[in-house]
């Protein structure tokens, strides 16, 4: 039962257009969501995150928002660059007392920007 | 300040054997998590440690198992290894436990069970 759900494995984009890369989820007890990178050969790093008291996180060229509606969270990239080609996972945490898993991700996106 | 170090790097083990995983934490950092990452299966949590005690486990077979020293410093052993071990493996750090508390991954290590 995958809780968290990237449901495109990959997506291409051209340099300085807009990448959106999608999330969904199941578990409503969910309250913390997180965006990672991976480059290859590298662990994940931390990109952004949001709490689900709001519906939108900026910092710099990375915007997360989050529906908690349809349990939809997407990431856009504004504008790509060709540093961004990366595997993007997105994670999701939910209070310790309903949490068994400390985070649960996606099955991870893999971003192509190309010029 | 280092960031997190896993060892081996790589490994290749057979069907049967064991392998244990090393990492060492960002200094300071009392919470350690190890995932396995595969192909189409994203991340998937194995457990985490916080001051030497494991506070969750995920869902894999008891054939995983772990432990973390004084200093922090964690340890995840497999024992009788299967093909579908084959995975990388990454140990994260944190300050404190709970999913809240950013974490920084290691590089990992890339197990091959042949």
């Amino acid at each position: 039962d995958q809780q968290v759900k990237q449901n495109s494995p990959s997506l291409s984009v051209q340099e300085g257009r807009i990448s959106i890369l999608n999330c969904d989820y199941t578990n409503s007890m969910f309250d913390y969501f997180l965006w990672y990178k991976k480059y290859p050969a590298e662990g994940p790093t931390f990109l952004i995150s949001i709490s689900s008291i709001k519906d939108k996180n900026e910092d710099g060229r990375f915007t997360v928002f989050l529906n908690k509606s349809a349990k939809h969270l997407s990431l856009h990239i504004v504008p790509s660059q060709p540093g961004d080609s990366a595997v993007y996972f997105c994670a999701a945490s939910a209070p310790q007392a309903y949490n068994t898993d400390k985070l649960i991700f996606g099955t991870g996106t893999r971003l192509q920007v190309f010029p | 300040k280092a960031g997190v170090t896993q060892t081996p790097r790589y490994l290749i083990k057979t069907r049967g054997q064991q392998v244990t995983l090393s990492c060492s934490p960002i200094s300071g950092h009392r919470s350690v998590s190890w995932y396995q990452q595969t192909p189409g299966q994203g991340l998937q949590f194995l457990f985490e440690y916080f001051s030497e005690t494991q506070r969750n486990k995920g869902n894999f077979p008891g054939r995983f198992s772990g432990r973390q020293f004084s200093n922090s410093r964690s340890e995840m052993n497999v024992s009788t290894l299967e093909l579908g071990d084959s995975a990388l493996y990454l140990c994260a750090s944190s300050l404190f436990a709970g999913g809240h508390d950013e974490q920084f991954f290691g590089p990992g290590t890339r197990l091959t069970v042949l």
